[in-house]
């Protein structure tokens, strides 16, 4: 059964500042790692992703930064804004089945102004 | 592009009725879809797996006659919730992967709140 863990539970970070939420893992089938940014009442949305035949992926404010070796990856949130408040998942290919996932525990992410 | 919708958004039912939420792929084919359930704050635990054409695989531990999924088509997959009680009472989501396109990519529906008297 994969493992997910992730840190930290809930971040609060100023308007304007760096939100990093860190993601570890114990095995995967495939080189596949999500994010994913769900607001109250609403079903998850897909934020960033990476395939890791690179090590940072970005896309806007936010990026993913990966290192296989420790079987760690990251998600950062550049000039953080009041919108970001929301929870975020990482997720991981299920070694079983590459097709599911396996969620992390989420972080509560709130920017103040 | 993407877009998965779930129907109905909310839903209010008596004990030992029972519940069906529809969730469609509107602009792909979903090859196989995936039920989720999330209890407030909490993370999102994996109910069942179907692919269309076939019968639903589901996580240990959750009742296959209680949770019926039906995929009949490459857009629809259905959940139904049987003779609900209140501890059914829940968040439910389900996912869409596009299997044609060859990517791992899950896209989410907006989910259907649960609640049962």
């Amino acid at each position: 059964q994969q493992q997910v863990k992730q840190s930290p539970q809930s971040l609060i970070v100023q308007k304007g500042g760096i939100s990093i939420i860190n993601c570890a893992y114990e095995n995967t089938a495939f080189d596949y790692f999500p994010w994913y940014q769900q607001f109250p009442g609403k079903g998850p949305a897909l934020l960033i992703a990476i395939r890791p035949d690179v090590s940072e992926k970005k896309e806007g404010r936010f990026t993913i930064s990966f290192n296989k070796s420790a079987k760690q990856f990251s998600l950062h949130i550049m000039d953080s804004q009041p919108g970001d408040s929301a929870t975020y998942f990482c997720a991981v290919p299920n070694t079983g089945t590459a097709s599911k996932l396996t969620f992390g525990t989420g972080t509560r992410l709130q920017v103040t102004l | 592009g993407a877009v998965v919708s779930q129907h109905p958004s909310r839903v209010i039912c008596k004990s030992g009725t029972s519940v069906k939420i529809e969730c469609r792929s509107l602009d792909f084919q979903a090859t196989t879809m995936f039920w989720y359930r999330q209890f407030p704050k909490q993370s999102l635990m994996l109910m069942a797996t179907s692919n269309e054409g076939s019968k639903a695989t589901y996580e240990q531990g959750v009742e296959k006659d209680k949770f019926l999924i039906n995929h009949a088509s490459l857009t629809l997959s259905t959940l139904t919730v049987t003779s609900a009680h209140p501890e059914d009472s829940s968040f439910y989501i389900c996912s869409a992967r596009d299997g044609l396109s060859g990517g791992f990519e899950q896209y989410f529906g907006p989910g259907t709140r649960l609640t049962v008297t």
